[in-house]
């Protein structure tokens, strides 16, 4: 099963959106709406910010939202603060129990 | 508090075996399953095994199949993973994460402990 792919980097000035793609196959992001997206600070463990493709876990701040199209999911922040520059990392049911995560995405504000 | 407290990790030698385990508090560990995940230095996460609260289904990633075990006590709120036949691939942060219920996500993270394969 191959890492999905993301982009390396995307960057963006405070207030402004940023949106991160996840290109998996039709064997994972194309077949399920099971993709969840993580953000990851330096030294902490992966934060749950989307799961089954748009729904947000409580206390995950609106300005957070996903969406999918065909094999390519999608995560966008608005309104992008400071506090957002870290890792964000999607992940897909893969069929058979199995999960497949992304190759990471370093967000950065300018 | 929801919490997963992970602990076992360390140094071990190719071939090698090491235990983890994963206290978990705050929620009824029973009624979730539970997975472990791992994240070698500067890359993304794996997910390497799935277990069912009865651990009555057990599943895990090719990479790790026939060397790794999972199991669990859930009289002592308790997640484990044996590792056997390590090799310098296993290296990586070893997580515990607990599933969110029928969304194919993992909603609680331990902090990871973290194991080193290396002669």
């Amino acid at each position: 099963q191959s890492a999905l792919t993301q982009p390396a980097s995307v960057s963006g000035s405070p207030g402004q959106s940023i949106t991160i793609s996840c290109t998996g196959t039709g064997s994972d992001v194309g077949s399920y709406n099971l993709v969840s997206w993580y953000q990851q600070h330096p030294g902490k463990a992966p934060k749950l910010m989307i799961y089954e493709g748009s729904k947000r876990p409580s206390g995950v701040s609106n300005r957070f939202s996903g969406s999918k199209s065909g094999n390519t999911a999608s995560l966008t922040i608005s309104g992008l603060q400071a506090e957002d520059e870290a890792d964000y990392y999607c992940c897909s049911y893969a069929g058979s129990t199995t999960y497949v995560f992304g190759t990471g995405t370093k967000v950065t504000v300018l | 508090e929801v919490q997963l407290v992970e602990s076992g990790g360390g140094l071990v030698q190719p071939g090698g075996s090491l235990r983890l385990s994963c206290a978990a508090s705050g929620f009824t560990f029973s009624t979730y399953s539970m997975n472990w995940v791992r994240q070698a230095p500067g890359k993304g996460p794996e997910w390497l095994s799935y277990i069912t609260g009865s651990s009555s289904t057990i599943y895990y990633a090719d990479s790790v199949k026939g060397r790794f075990t999972i199991s669990r006590d859930n009289g002592k709120n308790s997640l484990y993973l044996q590792m056997n036949s390590l090799r310098a691939e296993d290296t990586a942060v070893y997580y515990c994460a607990r599933d969110h219920v029928d969304t194919a996500a993992f909603d609680v993270w331990g902090q990871g402990t973290m194991v080193t394969v290396s002669s």
